[in-house]
């Protein structure tokens, strides 16, 4: 167990809807960080959070957004989906700016 | 562009034996390396890192080398143990820039047999 908690673990929907991932860090870690996890493209950065501003950005969608609120958990906004968003949804924590990540156990996005 | 590559989809050892994974790099501003371990259903677990500073670093069965002139790094395990069979990631940073995005190779599946 890494202490990074991620809700829900699945999720099913309909395209062109919305859903919201949430994240909770492990305790004391300031960064969070979101991956993208689709068969064809491996693991990919989307974004990342430290402290609750906006550090740096991936190849995030503009339909996707992402917050880190005052208690440090953060969300992942995914709008307008489409097919081809279906994948593997994880978040990372790290105490530092740059260093180890901790992973949660991700989300599992099913868009039908 | 790919720019952290594991050119072996699959490693079958014998238990007991040693495992190398390898790991490639284009990006010569990567400077901190790392290496996860992911089972079915769990999110990748940090297992070892190292900067570029150094060339080895060992943490128990694990060691991991770094050759900054080959952009190469290779993950030893020695000995491998069932227990490790598992999908191997190799990953990369910036490390002297102000962010910490990882950018991931794509996984070797190690199979560890009794």
């Amino acid at each position: 167990d890494s202490g990074v908690t991620q809700t829900p673990k699945h999720l099913i929907t309909a395209t062109g809807q919305r859903v919201t991932l949430r994240c909770s860090p492990r305790s004391g870690d300031l960064s969070v960080y979101w991956y993208q996890q689709s068969l064809d493209q491996g693991l990919q950065f989307l974004i990342q959070y430290y402290n609750g501003e906006e550090r740096a950005k991936g190849n995030i969608l503009e339909r996707f957004s992402a917050q880190q609120f005052p208690d440090l958990h953060s969300e992942l906004n995914l709008s307008s989906l489409e097919l081809g968003d279906s994948a593997l949804y994880f978040c990372a924590s790290s105490v530092v700016v740059v260093g180890e990540q901790y992973f949660g156990p991700g989300t599992r996005l099913t868009v039908t | 562009d790919q720019q952290v590559k594991q050119n072996s989809p699959s490693l079958s050892v014998q238990e007991g034996r040693i495992s190398i994974l390898n790991c490639d790099y284009t990006n010569s501003m990567f400077d901190y390396f790392l290496w996860y371990k992911k089972y079915p259903a769990e999110g990748p677990t940090f297992l070892i890192s190292i900067s570029s500073i150094k060339d080895k670093n060992e943490d128990g069965r694990f060691t991991v080398f770094l050759n900054k002139s080959a952009k190469h790094l290779s993950l030893h395990i020695v000995p491998s143990q069932p227990g490790d069979s598992a999908v191997y990631f190799c990953a990369a940073s910036e490390g002297g820039t102000s962010y910490g995005k990882l950018t991931f190779g794509q996984g070797t599946i190690l199979t560890v047999h009794p």
